[in-house]
């Protein structure tokens, strides 16, 4: 079945360490992106990559770092440097058309991770 | 620039009853607008969305939301709740891209049995 592969689901950090969080889509999406949910709250664009080797900030990309080497993969680092990390990171994926075509494509979202510091 | 806000942060409802969850919504661009659920630890589904066809949509188990520019709301609506739907939902507005996406805070829908 087509889908979006988050791992692990839960993950717990210690203060001062880099954790990677895995996203794995074989929907053949061009688009990704991860998003970052805090309890009671919306979801926030941490970042997001259209194609192949390249990606873009969103609004709270300090403290994240990300890589897209592969069209199905897109993992999120979370650094040292990020303050409060405590929080259900999402990753997702959509049919990316170019500026000036529809918008509005479907975002297909993975299960989610929850990351800890303790 | 684009917004969303969800009026209600919590609703309760007694099984078998009408479902209402209110969202407004602002853009500068002809908006498309979604909603999603979400159950507890878990990814957001997509509900339904709208993309500028009809403005009554109808999406999975038994939702449907309507599109009133004049209102500029996207109210999602259901006429028989069942303890299935307890979950969060969140209300989108996409601009012109999907990397503008902007979430409502969301609402928690309480079915009381």
């Amino acid at each position: 079945d087509g889908g979006i592969t988050q791992s692990p689901k839960y993950l717990f950090r210690k203060e001062g360490q880099n954790v990677t969080l895995s996203c794995e889509q074989n929907l053949n999406h061009d688009a990704m992106y991860w998003y970052r949910q805090d309890p009671g709250q919306g979801l926030r664009l941490i970042y997001y990559s259209q194609i192949v080797n390249d990606f873009q900030k969103g609004d709270i990309a300090e403290g994240y770092s990300v890589s897209r080497e592969k069209k199905e993969s897109f993992p999120l680092t979370v650094t040292s440097a990020q303050k409060n990390p405590t929080a259900f990171y999402l990753c997702a994926s959509s049919a990316y058309r170019d500026r000036g075509l529809e918008a509005g494509n479907t975002i297909y979202f993975g299960e989610g991770s929850w990351l800890t510091v303790v | 620039a684009q917004s969303v806000t969800q009026l209600d942060s919590h609703v309760s409802v007694s099984e078998g009853t009408p479902v209402l969850l209110r969202c407004n919504y602002s853009s500068s661009y002809s908006p498309s607008l979604f909603w999603y659920v979400q159950h507890p630890n878990k990814g957001l589904q997509l509900l339904l969305k709208y993309t500028s066809a009809a403005t009554l949509v109808k999406g999975i188990n038994g939702f449907e939301a309507e599109f009133k520019k004049s209102e500029t709301s996207f109210h999602l609506t259901k006429p028989s709740a069942h303890m299935s739907d307890a979950a969060e939902y969140f209300c989108v507005v996409s601009g012109f891209g999907n990397e503008k996406l902007t979430f409502g805070t969301g609402t928690r829908l309480t079915i009381i049995p």
